[in-house]
């Protein structure tokens, strides 16, 4: 099946710095990535849907001038956390929808921030 | 407003019994729900999808069912092995909605024993 890949799969940052996720799909083409956060037994939320050569479209709530999404290719969506707190401390996780028609969406294995 | 619910409590079964895990929402129209496994620490994966004029879904030992004038989404696991355990996740794409946005439900936790 299609592959997701994420970068890193964990880091811990310091409060008031920048983190940037990489998300790619290895073996197939995605104009469109969406990232998600989950906290400890939570389910996933949607933060953004990530769009290849235009603006990311934000879900209610999450601050966009935080957490910044460049999808530059067809391949690469990348989340950049920035000025991080404690509070963003989190499960990243990006997904992209395979295009086969069968609307099924493919995860990264997820990116473990911790802020200190 | 919107809700999509799943047994928050965690479902404990032997191994070899069919595992029933349940998906219910309110105030959404869905174009189509999807079930998803996900193991700690990393991301969910596609298993089933049913569309809003289907009844019911098989792949090998999983079936899912799709009522939507119950509003319910039923997930079987037959002849449950302790691979099975995971936690399953419902998620939902709504009519008219962007085609591939999905809403999470809270998901479940299965435990099969030996």
């Amino acid at each position: 099946g299609a592959v997701v890949s994420q970068h890193p799969s964990w880091v811990i940052c310091k409060s008031g710095t920048s983190v940037k996720i990489e998300c790619r799909s290895l073996d197939f083409q995605a104009t469109t990535m969406f990232w998600y956060r989950q906290f400890p037994k939570q389910s996933l939320m949607l933060m953004a849907t990530s769009n290849e050569g235009s603006k990311a479209t934000y879900e209610q709530g999450v601050e966009k001038d935080k957490f910044l999404i460049n999808h530059a290719s067809l391949t690469l969506s990348t989340l950049t956390v920035t000025s991080a707190h404690p509070e963003d401390s989190s499960f990243y996780i990006c997904s992209a929808p395979w295009r086969g028609g069968s609307y099924e969406q493919y995860f990264g294995p997820g990116t473990r921030l911790t802020v200190t | 407003s919107q809700k999509i619910e799943q047994n928050s409590e965690a479902l404990n079964i032997q191994e070899g019994k069919t595992a029933t895990l349940t998906c219910n929402y309110t105030n959404y129209s869905p174009a189509y729900l999807q079930w998803y496994r996900q193991d700690p620490g990393r991301g969910p994966v596609f298993l089933l999808l049913i569309r809003e004029n289907e009844k019911e879904k098989r792949k090998e030992r999983l079936k899912v069912t799709f009522d939507t004038t119950l509003k319910q989404s039923l997930f079987h696991i037959t002849a449950s092995q302790p691979a099975d355990s995971a936690t399953y996740l419902c998620a939902l794409v709504a009519r008219g909605g962007t085609a591939s946005k999905l809403t999470f439900g809270t998901g479940t936790r299965l435990q099969v024993t030996l």
